[in-house]
């Protein structure tokens, strides 16, 4: 099955923009339509925040994008806020209709 | 809206089975996939399978699970009362989590959206 790779933390200053990576060991993520992300803040349920690679559901701000090189997918968030602290999770097609989970990518905001 | 509401905490013996229910509100139940996914504590997501409360899927079982649950986990579906069903058994400590249901409202691919708010399994002796 595909393994998801993301980094344990990424930091950045309100108002900065980070970018948060997904590399997986099949050709799955490297197609646009087949990555997800999601926001999980703590105590709460997760929340899509990209769908199709770069589609961003109705009322998520227009802050986070996403893209993909190769196999690595990349969520990016612009223009910092408190509020987008939290863990973010990239989710892939894994093949035989199954679908994979990163480690998720805990966002501090300093 | 679309809802996702799920059922309340359990707490489980080793060796038990667990059945979790996530009711949905705000959309026809047999249009959309409904996914499980899992956190256990200090752990990321897992995702564990879906079913098509439709029918129809991977071997038209309308259901499909990760290698990791495979004989392990059921996943089911009431149409009558838009309600889907994730039994799991042979429950070990390590099966302790908060399980989530979540709507996936893309066809070709997985959106998960909405969730439910979680529900906390305990297994413990």
């Amino acid at each position: 099955q595909s393994a998801l790779t993301q980094p344990a933390s990424v930091s950045g200053s309100p108002g900065q923009s980070i970018t948060i990576s997904c590399t997986g060991t099949s050709s799955y993520v490297g197609s646009s339509n087949l990555v997800s992300w999601y926001q999980h803040p703590p105590g709460k349920a997760p929340k899509l925040m990209v769908y199709e690679g770069s589609k961003r559901p109705s009322g998520v701000s227009n802050r986070f994008s996403g893209s993909r090189s190769g196999n690595t997918a990349s969520l990016t968030i612009s223009g910092l806020q408190a509020e987008d602290e939290g863990v973010y999770y990239c989710c892939s097609y894994a093949g035989y209709s199954t679908w994979v989970f990163g480690g998720g990518t805990k966002l501090t905001v300093l | 809206q679309v809802q996702l509401v799920q059922s309340g905490a359990e707490v489980r013996q080793p060796g038990a089975s667990v059945k979790v229910s996530c009711k949905t509100s705000g959309y026809s139940f047999t249009a959309s996939y409904i996914h499980w996914v899992r956190q256990a504590p200090g752990q990321g997501l897992e995702w564990m399978g879906w079913i098509n409360p439709n029918g129809g899927g991977p071997s038209s079982g309308g259901t499909n699970y990760a290698q990791k649950f495979q004989g392990r986990v059921t996943m089911t579906g009431d149409t009558s009362i838009s309600t889907a069903y994730m039994e799991l058994n042979r429950l070990t400590s390590d099966d302790t989590a908060v399980y989530y249901c979540a709507r996936d409202f893309c066809t070709t691919t997985s959106c998960l959206s909405p969730w439910g708010q979680g529900t906390l399994v305990t297994v413990t002796s």
